[in-house]
């Protein structure tokens, strides 16, 4: 089937502009990740929800990031003033299940260049 | 706290070499998971294989293998014969039980694999 799709694939901001990255996981996955990659570095977690519902947002660099996922499926992470240093890709990521135990699939990112 | 260390930044070989990637983890649970990603140009994180803690047998798939070591904390990866196909970087992750369903990553390893 179908598997983890992002939107838009890149994103050029000027720095304060707001962002909005969209992620659509594989139909019937329950938990949904965000992760941040810098160049040159292995993905960073940044917030976990599980169906509806977040479970974790300890990794949310600031509180201008946001992220929700209203109806259990499409997620949408938001930046707001967005600052050089939110240049990165940002990966998206579902599981079957609610657990570590199971592997993640990943979206193709999305590119985000803060000008 | 859990941490994954590939010492390895960039490696080169030549095509039907035989090539190990190495992956050092960190962490004082118990049960924790094991898995090995890899990103081509693309960007497009591909699962390749997932370990629990419990299981040490050292497993082979085509010509990949993986060798689980507790007693050193390694989870390394060799790719037999390789191919230029292979060239990616490869990421080594750490699930626990007790941080949720995050996975923290390793730095990765940039294999180039030349013709």
């Amino acid at each position: 089937g179908a598997g983890v799709s992002q939107s838009p694939r890149y994103k050029v901001a000027k720095r304060g502009q707001d962002v909005a990255l969209r992620c659509d996981p594989i139909s019937g996955h329950v938990s949904l990740f965000w992760y941040q990659q810098a160049l040159g570095q292995g993905p960073e977690f940044l917030t976990y929800f599980q169906n509806e519902a977040q479970l974790d947002k300890s990794g949310l660099p600031s509180d201008r990031f946001f992220a929700e996922r209203p109806e259990g499926s499409v997620s949408t992470l938001k930046i707001q003033r967005t600052q050089q240093e939110d240049s990165a890709v940002y990966l998206c990521a579902s599981s079957y299940r609610k657990t570590s135990s199971y592997e993640q699939y990943f979206g193709p990112g999305t590119r985000l260049t803060v000008t | 706290a859990q941490k994954v260390t590939q010492a390895q930044t960039e490696i080169s070989v030549v095509e039907k070499e035989d090539v190990t990637l190495d992956c050092v983890y960190e962490t004082r649970d118990t049960t924790y998971y094991l898995f090995w990603y890899k990103q081509p140009p693309s960007g497009e994180l591909v699962f390749l294989i997932r370990r629990n803690s419990f299981d040490e047998q050292n497993e082979i798939s085509g010509r990949y293998s993986w060798n689980f070591q507790k007693s050193t904390s390694s989870f390394n990866f060799t790719i037999t014969a390789s191919q230029v196909v292979d060239s990616a970087v490869y990421f080594c992750a750490l699930g626990l039980e007790t941080s949720g369903s995050r996975l923290t990553f390793g730095e990765g390893t940039q294999l180039t694999v030349n013709p």
